[in-house]
């Protein structure tokens, strides 16, 4: 079993539409979680990070941390074509290296 | 956040030889990291680099195929060495901050024929 599971996609949702995207994990040390958006040719680019449980928003994107769960969301809301996308989760629980999930491949259709 | 450069952004090379990538930041890091990243797939960790001290490599990868320098706080090289084709892949350096996260570079993409 991986530490950090991602679905992969491919998901496909209309422009405007609300977007869930989700990881779990099993070490219940983590603490830190991140969510980076790659373009296709580009390195990744930090969207969101979070410390513990709880929730952040920043514009569009909220990310949501339930360490009960050990589960964590990024929403995009009114999502446009340019978000289009791989969205990688990542976490560790301190000083560290990050455990990546897969990446789930994400497209707006206008 | 810190802004990372890394050259060359892409290459091209034949299989026997050797490419030194190399990665810049703006500012002093203590800590930098190289990934790898196959096509369609996450990023997978091959070593840490902390200044004035030996690289940290992840199981899978050694010294001796990924040789790495940290010369200073703000530059630090991979080479990739005796390169085959299952060597192809998007090389990335990515430095932390003060919360534990991530910075990437933009990356350097690698075919071997």
């Amino acid at each position: 079993q991986k530490e950090v599971e991602q679905d992969p996609g491919p998901l496909s949702v209309p422009e405007g539409a609300i977007v869930s995207l989700n990881c779990t994990y099993s070490n219940s040390a983590f603490q830190y979680f991140m969510w980076y958006r790659q373009y296709s040719r580009k390195g990744p680019e930090l969207l969101m990070y979070t410390y513990s449980s709880g929730n952040k928003e920043d514009g569009r994107f909220t990310a949501q941390v339930d360490k009960s769960s050990k589960y964590i969301s990024l929403f995009i809301r009114d999502s446009q074509p340019s978000d289009s996308a791989t969205y990688l989760c990542a976490m560790n629980p301190g000083a560290q290296k990050l455990v990546f999930g897969q990446g789930t491949r994400l497209t707006i259709n206008p | 956040s810190a802004v990372i450069s890394q050259k060359p952004s892409r290459d091209i090379c034949q299989r026997g030889t050797s490419l030194t990538i190399q990665c810049q930041v703006d500012s002093q890091v203590t800590m930098m990291f190289w990934y790898r990243q196959q096509p369609g797939q996450s990023l997978t960790l091959i070593a840490t680099a902390n200044q004035g001290s030996e690289a940290t490599y992840e199981s899978g990868f050694v010294i001796d195929k990924f040789p790495i320098s940290r010369p200073n706080l703000t530059f630090s090289t991979l080479t990739v060495s005796n390169m085959s084709p299952e060597d192809s892949s998007i090389y990335l350096c990515s430095v932390e901050g003060l919360s534990y996260e991530q910075y990437f570079g933009p990356g350097t993409r690698l075919t071997v024929t």
